[in-house]
């Protein structure tokens, strides 16, 4: 069964800390990408990646940054976690064929206290 | 800018009923994604729909693109407890692998 893995299903942490969200899928995907959902702003995309080392900016890129090292890991990175990036972080992928769609994984939910 | 919105935005309704959701836009789209998303899980493919005019059935849902491309419809007969979630249409962005996501229909089934 393929899949998209985020590495924690639920994450607390202080405000000011360095955040790490780790996403792996085995579908050997080209597009990864980085969303948050928010009760009534519905999905916002964060950060993208159409190759390895490569990123672009999505809507709400302040704040965050993001890596791909390998082809099947997209980490999203919060430098400086504060109370206003408390949400629903969800990471998706894709391929090449447009039809295809993404697949997500299962989210992690972000509070910052 | 290429927005998608869908209609309703909350639904609760019985058992057995039938209901529709609607996903419009003022832009023309290659192809529409319908998505399901249960409450704390990721958002789930449902169907691609690619040719205008173009009908899917996904069991007791139907799923329509609108000869213009540039709206879809999501029909459910009968409607059951585990039909409740949060449904989102999804276009790709123009020229791109990126997905513009409609604002969402919630909806609950009550038995």
């Amino acid at each position: 069964d393929v899949k998209v893995t985020q590495s924690s299903r639920y994450l607390v942490k202080r405000t000011g800390e360095k955040v790490f969200l780790e996403c792996v899928q085995d579908m050997d995907h080209e597009n990864m990408f980085w969303y948050r959902q928010d009760p009534g702003l519905g999905l916002r995309l964060i950060y993208f990646s159409y190759d390895v080392k490569m990123k672009e900016k999505g809507d709400i890129p302040e704040g965050y940054s993001v890596s791909r090292e390998k082809k099947e890991r997209f980490s999203l990175i919060l430098e400086s976690a504060s109370t206003n990036q408390t949400s629903m972080y969800l990471c998706a992928s894709s391929s090449d064929r447009q039809g295809d769609g993404y697949t997500f994984g299962s989210g992690t939910r972000l509070t910052v206290v | 800018t290429q927005l998608l919105e869908q209609s309703p935005q909350f639904l609760s309704i019985q058992e057995g009923e039938n209901l529709t959701v609607y996903c419009n836009s003022s832009s023309v789209f290659s192809s529409l994604q319908w998505y399901r998303q249960e409450p704390g899980e990721g958002p789930v493919l449902l169907v691609t729909v690619v040719t205008g005019g173009e009908v899917k059935k996904l069991k007791r849902l139907t799923f329509q693109f609108g000869d213009a491309r540039k709206d879809s419809s999501l029909h459910i007969t009968a409607a059951q407890p585990g039909d409740t979630g949060l449904y989102l249409c999804a276009g790709p962005f123009s020229g791109t692998y990126k997905y513009i996501f409609g604002t969402g229909t919630r909806l609950k089934v009550l038995a």
